[in-house]
């Protein structure tokens, strides 16, 4: 069970775009559209920006986008806003009734 | 309101026993996957364990599997993780969080307790 990888960090500057990876393997990432993405800030509770892959929960604005290729899944957020800066953490089913969440990636707006 | 509030956590000294509860209020708890999810200080989210609806499955990482058991009251809108023989590396934040999106995403999470083992 080992965390999915994703960049310890990540930036841009507001109204660009930065898309952060989250790599996994054939049994977990590559292998089940089941790929979500949560926003956290510390001290508050995650709040999810994408599931299964792509699809955009209500609420959460267009500018994040979600893709994934092989076994590397890819949050994107465009047009960066300065309430975007954040931890951010991709999440996937691994087969078996086991999940794993990769390791976070901080997001600055500079 | 749609809501989860964790309670439970506390001091603790490594080998002992803590059960923590996420109580659930404004939908219909019985109806949905629950898990547990940690945040140790400083480090990133780790998936813990999870319950079906109808408490017919459990799961677990690998790093609790054994030690940790999580269980649920439906008639009480209540989630459970009983952990035993603690370790300072179980230290951390705990939250729930609902099934509430398909493939497995949560869509409401709760504020999280703060666990920590130490003698």
């Amino acid at each position: 069970q080992s965390a999915l990888t994703q960049p310890p960090s990540a930036s841009g500057s507001p109204g660009q775009s930065v898309t952060i990876s989250c790599t996994g393997t054939s049994s977990d990432v590559g292998g089940y559209n089941y790929v979500s993405w949560y926003q956290h800030h510390p001290g508050k509770a995650p709040k999810v920006m994408i599931y299964e892959v792509s699809k955009r929960p209500s609420g959460v604005p267009d500018r994040f986008s979600g893709s994934k290729s092989g076994n590397t899944a890819s949050l994107t957020v465009s047009g960066l806003q300065a309430e975007d800066e954040a931890d951010y953490y991709c999440y996937s089913y691994a087969g078996s009734n086991i999940w794993v969440f990769g390791g976070g990636t901080k997001l600055t707006v500079l | 309101e749609v809501q989860l509030v964790e309670s439970g956590g506390g001091l603790v000294q490594p080998g002992g026993s803590l059960r923590l509860s996420c109580t659930a209020s404004g939908f219909t708890f019985s109806s949905y996957w629950m898990h547990w999810v940690r945040q140790a200080p400083g480090k990133g989210l780790v998936w813990v364990s999870r319950i079906k609806s109808d408490v017919t499955s459990a799961s677990y990482a690998d790093s609790v599997k054994g030690r940790f058991t999580i269980s649920r009251d439906n008639a009480n809108d209540t989630l459970y993780l009983q952990m035993n023989s603690l370790r300072a590396e179980d230290t951390a934040v705990y939250y729930c969080a609902r099934v509430g999106l398909t493939g497995g995403a949560f869509d409401i999470w709760g504020q999280g307790t703060m666990v920590t083992v130490s003698s």
